[in-house]
């Protein structure tokens, strides 16, 4: 059983050009959600997707958006990018649910992205 | 505004060595509890995930508590190996009646296990 896979894994782009990054959701889940981890700090919270919506937003501006497929995978992107987007964005997954296991998230092994 | 804190932030321990790992956390109004792993460059692993109406998790040589009422959780390592050197972080999931809440994470622990 795969677990959560992201692509790339390295992406270079330079200032004010546009980038798509890639998640596909472990195995029985349909919660996506996207991290923004700058360097030697905790993850950030950039939004969720659930039913090809997106549910919850953090603390990200417009230029950060996302989209959700039927098959749960999902696309981050970041347009007019800046030098601070330059970070590690984690895709995480889970099964919607209430209690127990359905709860926990599950990691990808991110994409590095560095804007110069 | 939840807000999530570590520490020690950083911790270097000669290998055999039990050791603990706080975190602390400000709206005690969480779903959930979730401590991760870190290595370098890489994705975040799971080690335990501690439910709101529960007091600890055991798993292998780890061992977690949560005392929601003081916000409080703790990070126990029993007979510490170099392997376990890795940036330990702690994550809440706040409150809901749906599920539709993004983690909020701590800056992590360094730890550093010497062999």
């Amino acid at each position: 059983d795969a677990g959560v896979t992201q692509s790339p894994t390295h992406l270079i782009k330079t200032r004010g050009q546009q980038v798509t990054l890639r998640c596909s959701p472990k195995s029985g889940h349909d919660t996506v959600s996207w991290y923004q981890q700058a360097l030697g700090q905790g993850p950030q919270f950039i939004f969720q997707y659930y039913e090809e919506e997106e549910r919850q937003r953090g603390n990200f501006p417009d230029r950060f958006s996302g989209h959700q497929f039927p098959n749960y995978s999902s696309e981050l992107n970041v347009n007019a990018l800046l030098l601070g987007d330059s970070a590690l964005y984690l895709c995480a997954s889970r099964r919607n649910g209430l209690a127990g296991e359905d709860n926990e998230q599950f990691f990808g092994p991110g994409t590095r992205l560095t804007v110069l | 505004k939840q807000e999530v804190t570590q520490i020690p932030a950083a911790l270097s321990v000669p290998e055999g060595e039990n050791l603990v790992l706080n975190c602390s956390f400000t709206d005690s109004a969480i779903y959930n509890l979730q401590w991760f792993r870190q290595d370098p460059g890489k994705g975040l692993t799971s080690l335990l995930l501690i439910q709101s109406s529960q007091r600890e998790q055991t798993s292998g040589r780890l061992n977690a508590s949560l005392d929601k009422s003081s916000g409080r959780s703790t990070l126990y390592i029993a007979a510490s190996q170099p392997g376990d050197s890795a940036t330990y972080l702690c994550a809440v999931r706040r409150s809901s009646g749906g599920g539709a809440d993004g983690l909020t994470f701590g800056k992590g622990t360094h730890l550093i296990i010497q062999p």
